[in-house]
């Protein structure tokens, strides 16, 4: 399970957001990674992956994300919030055996 | 470059059955473990079902099991969602996701995939 925390997160532009996401095993798998991720869905868009084994940015992530954590807790930070971070996060841990995704329930992130 | 299409959504009846393709292109599908991801309007994400790259092992969220089925034809670049005894709150949209392949390297950079989903409304 994974729990996530605030659920819904007013910002006003130019400040900080953290996301907290908190999973109820250890995320450590056998090959010695830490499948965490954090995605981002936009009003009306599909989810886009933003940071992968914890703290890696994917291709194209502005570096105000930033991720951070280990074994149950993570964070989720966006330095100085924009109008386009609008939108909904997710944390997500993935396992290969089973083959399966764990979804965290996600925070709203809107323009105080 | 990659791309991930959903098709077959649409309106059925509660205890109707339902097939979900997802065809993709741009990448070696027959190498990568694939995954149904459903979200119910208005509601968060929630994965619904896996499949391995040869198809050999599936796994499937406790609320389908027994009722969905996940399958792929790697010479064709698709991916299937067999649904039946389908119930309202199996409606949502229905997204279609690729996972890293299967024998991945720890250390590599596997970006991930996502179709722009298929809507499937279960209504009488």
């Amino acid at each position: 399970v994974m729990t996530q925390s605030p659920l819904s997160l007013p910002v006003a532009l130019g400040q900080p957001a953290s996301i907290s996401c908190k999973s109820s095993q250890s995320l450590v798998y056998s090959d010695e990674n830490t499948h965490l991720n954090w995605f981002q869905q936009r009003p009306g868009q599909s989810p886009r992956r933003l940071i992968y084994k914890v703290s890696k940015r994917d291709s194209g992530v502005p570096d105000r994300f930033s991720g951070s954590g280990s074994g149950t807790d993570f964070t989720l930070k966006i330095s100085r919030v924009e109008a386009e971070d609008v939108g909904i996060y997710y944390c997500m841990q993935g396992t290969h055996w089973p083959l399966a995704w764990t979804f965290g329930q996600g925070t709203k992130v809107e323009i105080k | 470059q990659v791309q991930v299409v959903e098709s077959g959504g649409g309106v059925v009846r509660p205890g109707r059955s339902l097939r979900l393709s997802c065809v993709v292109s741009g990448f070696t599908f027959r190498s990568y473990d694939m995954h149904w991801v459903r979200q119910a309007p208005g509601k968060g994400l929630e994965w619904v079902a896996s499949i391995w790259f040869d198809g050999s092992n599936e796994n499937y969220v406790d609320s389908v099991k027994g009722r969905f089925s996940i399958s792929r034809d790697n010479s064709n670049n698709t991916l299937y969602l067999q649904m039946s005894s389908l119930r309202v709150d199996d409606t949502a949209v229905y997204y279609c996701a690729r996972d890293t392949p299967h024998y991945y390297d720890p250390s590599g950079y596997y970006p991930t995939s996502w179709g722009q989903g298929t809507l499937v409304t279960v209504s009488s």
